[in-house]
């Protein structure tokens, strides 16, 4: 049973370019969660998607950053025009239904993007 | 809005000793859910334990448990007969219960060492 996979593990920009960081839920789970952990910080929401919907994006900086999650494939975090302050951990996470305590969100290994 | 805070940035324990690490939150709302994840060097964000606000008993999960004082807002985690695998970073994270956002809130978190 497949757990969530984020890919790539590693990403290595340069300022000005775009960043596509990509997430497959676990089987069965159709809510995605995006944080971003910056160095020596917590984990720090982002983004809650259903299939094709943007239900908080209250996290999201209102430029450069965008997500989706398709009815096929995986869900995306974009960001464009990257700049040094991006560089960070960014995780997904996956919960079937709502995310409660019998379905808690699961997380996958985080894309590391570094910004040179 | 609610915050985390986890006011101690490292511990140290030594195996088979039982270590406390400390979490307190804010919120006005009366029923969500409390988590404990853990962070080993790997990255992996692994759920060790869970709390629903509205249960008075303490969740225990093998040799992990929690002492939750709903009144304090104070949700520590207490580890007994530390293991070497134990060593990683230690989050605690809540979630409303209403609502439509499913969002967790990351405490800074709690690097735990733990000597052989």
């Amino acid at each position: 049973n497949a757990g969530v996979m984020q890919n790539p593990r590693h990403l290595v920009r340069r300022r000005g370019q775009e960043a596509r960081l990509r997430c497959s839920p676990m089987k069965g789970h159709s809510h995605v969660y995006w944080y971003r952990q910056l160095p020596e910080e917590g984990l720090k929401f982002m983004v809650y998607l259903q299939k094709e919907n943007i239900i908080d994006e209250s996290g999201m900086p209102k430029e450069r950053f965008s997500a989706e999650f398709p009815k096929e494939g995986p869900s995306i975090l974009r960001i464009q025009q990257v700049v040094r302050g991006d560089s960070a951990a960014y995780f997904c996470a996956s919960s079937p239904v709502g995310g409660g305590m019998r379905q808690p969100q699961h997380f996958g290994d985080g894309t590391r993007l570094s910004i040179l | 809005a609610q915050t985390v805070t986890q006011s101690q940035p490292e511990m140290s324990v030594q195996e088979a000793e039982t270590v406390t690490l400390s979490c307190t939150y804010d919120t006005s709302e009366s029923d969500y859910y409390l988590f404990w994840y853990k962070q080993p060097p790997s990255r992996q964000m692994i759920l060790v334990i869970r709390q629903e606000a509205y249960k008075q008993q303490n969740a225990t999960e093998n040799r992990f448990s929690v002492n939750f004082q709903k009144a304090a807002k104070s949700f520590s985690l207490k580890i007994s007969d530390s293991q070497l695998g134990d060593a990683a970073m230690y989050f605690c994270a809540y979630r409303s219960r209403g609502g439509a956002t499913n969002k967790l809130i990351f405490g800074t978190g709690t690097l735990l060492a733990v000597q052989p």
